[in-house]
């Protein structure tokens, strides 16, 4: 595709529910992070992609977030029985090395009641 | 630990005036200076970006200016628009495990030019 595509846009989830958030990067893109933007803040670091391993994960919040990238395309954010915490704005982004410029998507805005 | 503060939090300017956003960090690892502008509903959009050995970068209306004895750095919009008016965003990138080049971001500034 022309950008970074995320779906869905919006997610509404009852607390303690199960999530999972897309992320299809540029093509050819080969590093692929994942950011969470609360209301009023920057982003902030998640996970970070290398092809299909997660090279660095250390900025994931506790064991019920997870992200995969089967494929070293498509990636998917995972949340386990998900608290009103987690309500967000989840970007990712991808760039051609990991010293390019990175392009974000528009974000998945996530609401946990 | 925030490691690059930005103010304002919100600025207000005429159609026509000078923006001014600044940002400080203190993490001297940082290999990369990036602006980003953000519109309601949307993602980050890479504006202008410098490294720290360069004093300023300027493209169109968009200028960085950088003070690394400071630790220091600013944005400056020109000849503000009605359309500028976003949430910008300032950032240092550090190196990271695994070869990951993060970004450590303000906490951003709301623009909004009064036409």
């Amino acid at each position: 595709g022309a950008g970074v595509s995320q779906t869905p846009s919006n997610k509404v989830t009852e607390k303690g529910k199960y999530v999972e958030l897309r992320c299809d990067p540029i093509s050819g893109h080969t590093a692929l992070y994942w950011y969470r933007q609360s209301l009023g803040q920057g982003p902030e670091f998640l996970i970070y992609f290398q092809g299909t391993g997660a090279a660095d994960d250390s900025g994931l919040p506790n064991d019920r977030f997870f992200a995969v990238r089967p494929e070293g395309s498509v990636s998917t954010l995972k949340i386990q029985r998900t608290e009103r915490g987690d309500s967000a704005v989840y970007l990712c982004a991808s760039s051609l090395r990991g010293l390019s410029e990175a392009f974000f998507g528009q974000g998945t805005r996530l609401t946990v009641v | 630990q925030q490691q690059v503060k930005q103010s304002p939090q919100s600025l207000i300017v005429q159609k026509g005036g000078i923006s001014i956003i600044n940002c400080a960090y203190e993490n001297t690892a940082f290999d990369y200076f990036p602006w980003y502008q953000q519109f309601p509903g949307k993602g980050p959009a890479l504006l202008i970006a410098i490294r720290p050995d360069v004093s300023e970068k300027k493209e169109g209306r968009f200028t960085i200016s950088f003070n690394k004895s400071a630790k220091q750095f600013s944005l400056h919009i020109m000849d503000s628009q009605p359309g500028d008016s976003a949430t910008y965003f300032c950032a240092g990138r550090c190196y990271n495990a695994g070869n990951n080049r993060k970004l450590i971001w303000g906490l951003g500034t709301s623009l909004a030019v009064n036409p």
